[in-house]
């Protein structure tokens, strides 16, 4: 069975702490991705990896990045949490080599609380 | 870059109506638009998805249409039960010249309550 976990379903950090988020994967999947979900806006690209050690911004990329040294794990970095960052973080995996190549797979999400 | 509106953003239903949301995309080149459900306190899970060859796919109570000259898709549910309640999401992507790496770009998110 397709499983995505992410670290920590709650978090709460102040502002100005480096923040890391966790996700794995165990479909061997070639892509991971990393949205943040936010009322009214649905879910946002902040950063995608299509390979280990690659990485592409998505569409808000500010105030974040990320690292992928195993195919299986993918890291979302807060590099100095502010308020605007509160939301929830979802992790997706998906792979062109699969028969659904372009599903994704999502985890729990990660909600970050930043005071 | 891809722009996607869904509406509404809650719907209210009562059991064993239907319930319909739309959405519209900007980039004529997307060619998969799929729909996700997201329970509670769970991540969004595809529910169904169509492609831009196809103008209609079902699946038992659920159904999408595609309109690719208006640029418009809809997701149907029909006889509608308490555990279809949920947020659904539409989404595109475009596959045009192999590099999008399964990019969706996803819709604001519909609020469904269907009551008993």
């Amino acid at each position: 069975d397709v499983k995505v976990t992410q670290s920590s379903r709650y978090l709460v950090k102040r502002t100005g702490e480096k923040v890391f988020l966790e996700c794995v994967q165990d479909m061997d999947h070639e892509n991971m991705f990393w949205y943040r979900q936010d009322p009214g806006l649905g879910l946002r690209l902040i950063y995608f990896s299509y390979d280990v050690k690659m990485k592409e911004k998505g569409d808000i990329p500010e105030g974040y990045s990320v690292s992928r040294e195993k195919k299986e794990r993918f890291s979302l970095i807060l590099e100095s949490a502010s308020t605007n960052q509160t939301s929830m973080y979802l992790c997706a995996s998906s792979s062109p080599l699969a028969g659904d190549t372009d599903t994704q797979y999502f985890g729990p999400g990660t909600r970050l609380t930043v005071l | 870059g891809e722009n996607v509106e869904q509406h509404p953003s809650t719907l209210s239903v009562q059991e064993g109506d239907s319930a319909v949301i739309k959405c519209t995309y900007s980039d004529s080149a997307s060619n998969y638009f799929p729909w996700y459900k997201q329970e509670l306190g769970k991540g969004p899970q595809l529910i169904i998805d169509i492609r831009s060859n196809v103008g209609e796919k079902k699946d038992q109570r659920i159904a999408v249409t595609l309109n690719k000259t208006a640029k418009h898709f809809s997701l149907h549910i029909t006889e509608t039960q308490p555990e279809d309640s949920a947020v659904y999401f539409c989404a595109a992507s475009s596959n045009a010249g192999g590099t999008s790496y399964g990019k969706l770009t996803f819709g604001q998110g519909t609020i469904l309550t269907v009551h008993p």
